[in-house]
């Protein structure tokens, strides 16, 4: 079964609305944690918001917030007032249970590409 | 403020050649990661290192090597290059839950 699912492989949004890039995730471990990545054409992975299994409020992250509903296993990211500079490849990720040691395997999803029209 | 370094950008081998990709960040980061993305797999973790002079192996270490001698650098060497390898690699040094990346490796393997 798949850890991360993003169902969109690709969104439009005019420039200035808001958009939505959808997220649900599968896990049995009480702890873990939900991150998104950018990857611009130019191809390095931009952090952009994380949100931890055990935290009681929404991330927000300037522009971006991460709408959190863990009864429903989703994460999705919100990106509010687009810029064409957010034309770009957008990940979910997960980490299962809590740090341990460093090791750091996220399970990514294979990713929204967004395009920001004018 | 140059954050996450790697060299080189792209690279040709041919199968069966070696070499080394460096990473080396100016955080001050304990810890550092190997990835590499393929199309549709996002990224797999290839090695990592909790502070100088330790390496752990991660999801897909066979065909890797790395070395941690100083807190700033951490090298993903391939003895002996094959196909499978061609990828894009990454490097990563982590703060709290935020991981920096650098730009990236393009490898093709011939």
């Amino acid at each position: 079964a798949q850890k991360i699912t993003q169902t969109q492989p690709g969104m439009f949004v005019q420039e200035k609305e808001a958009v939505t890039l959808d997220c649900t995730y599968d896990t049995s471990d009480p702890s873990y944690g939900l991150f998104w990545y950018k990857q611009p054409s130019s191809g390095e992975m931009i952090f952009l918001i994380y949100q931890g299994s055990y935290d009681q409020q929404n991330a927000t992250e300037g522009r971006y917030s991460l709408n959190f509903q863990k009864a429903r296993k989703s994460a999705n990211l919100v990106i509010s007032a687009s810029q064409l500079g957010d034309s770009a490849m957008y990940f979910c990720a997960m980490r299962e249970g809590m740090f341990s040691g460093g090791y750091n395997k996220l399970i990514f999803g294979a990713g929204t590409r967004l395009a920001v029209h004018p | 403020n140059a954050g996450v370094t790697q060299t080189p950008k792209f690279r040709v081998l041919k199968t069966g050649q070696s070499m080394t990709l460096l990473c080396a960040q100016d955080m001050n980061h304990e810890y550092m990661y190997w990835y590499r993305q393929d199309p549709g797999m996002g990224l797999r973790l290839i090695h990592y290192s909790v502070g100088e002079g330790t390496t752990a192996k991660g999801e897909v270490p066979d065909g890797y090597n790395v070395s941690r001698l100083k807190k700033q650098n951490f090298l993903l060497g391939l003895e002996s290059a094959a196909p499978s390898q061609t990828s894009v690699y990454f490097c990563a040094s982590r703060l709290n839950e935020k991981l920096f990346f650098g730009s990236g490796t393009q490898l093709s393997v011939l």
